[in-house]
């Protein structure tokens, strides 16, 4: 069966923490991306990857990083966090570029005080 | 940004069949259209993808016209346990996938 996996369901920061969320998925998949979702702006594209090593910037890349070491796990990371970086952030990955379809983990609700 | 237009919301009653219509005025000759359905607290997750005509699995139907310019979900006799948000994007040309803000259907008993 296929999985993504986050490694936390709920966190809570302080503004200028360095923060780190991890996805890791179990299906050799090349594709990899990261979202955030805020109400009533559905999901944006922050990041993906599409290659171990490789990354593109989507929309909202601002204030954001990203690392993918490994083929199965691609990392965002909050230099600095801040309170408009409190949301849901949703980490997907599909088989490859095009049309293949993406699996999602069950999301990470991020707060930052 | 999205490329895709669709409702903000809809309301159904259970047993209904519902339809959502998303706009694709500048859908590429390559990209494929695929719809999504999420639940709260949960990620995104698949449900159908077509090209042209009409696409039926064992969950929805799609409808896509020869101009391509739209599509159409329909979901026969729906029931509470399909209120979710759906989105629609285009795939497969442009690479970055965009999902844009959904359509939020609720189903009343």
């Amino acid at each position: 069966d296929v999985k993504v996996t986050q490694s936390s369901r709920y966190l809570v920061k302080r503004t200028g923490e360095k923060v780190f969320l991890e996805c890791v998925q179990d299906m050799d998949h090349e594709n990899m991306f990261w979202y955030r979702q805020d109400p009533g702006l559905g999901l944006r594209l922050i990041y993906f990857s599409y290659d171990v090593k490789m990354k593109e910037k989507g929309d909202i890349p601002e204030g954001y990083s990203v690392s993918r070491e490994k083929k199965e796990r691609f990392s965002l990371i909050l230099e600095s966090a801040s309170t408009n970086q409190t949301s849901m952030y949703l980490c997907a990955s599909s088989l490859a570029r095009g049309l293949y379809e993406q699996y999602f983990g069950p999301g990470t609700r991020l707060t930052v005080t | 940004l999205a490329k895709t237009t669709q409702p903000i919301s809809m309301d159904s009653y259970e047993g209904q069949e519902v339809n959502i219509t998303c706009s694709h005025n500048n859908i590429a000759t390559n990209d494929y259209i695929t719809w999504y359905q999420q639940f709260p607290s949960q990620g995104p997750r698949f449900i159908i993808q077509g090209y042209k005509t009409k696409v039926t699995n064992e969950v929805a139907s799609l409808f896509i016209p020869a101009d391509r310019k739209s599509s159409t979900l329909s979901l026969p006799r729906v029931s509470l346990s399909d209120t979710a948000v759906y989105y629609c994007l285009e795939s497969g040309g442009s690479y970055i996938p965009t999902f844009g803000r959904g359509t939020s259907l609720i189903v009343h008993p």
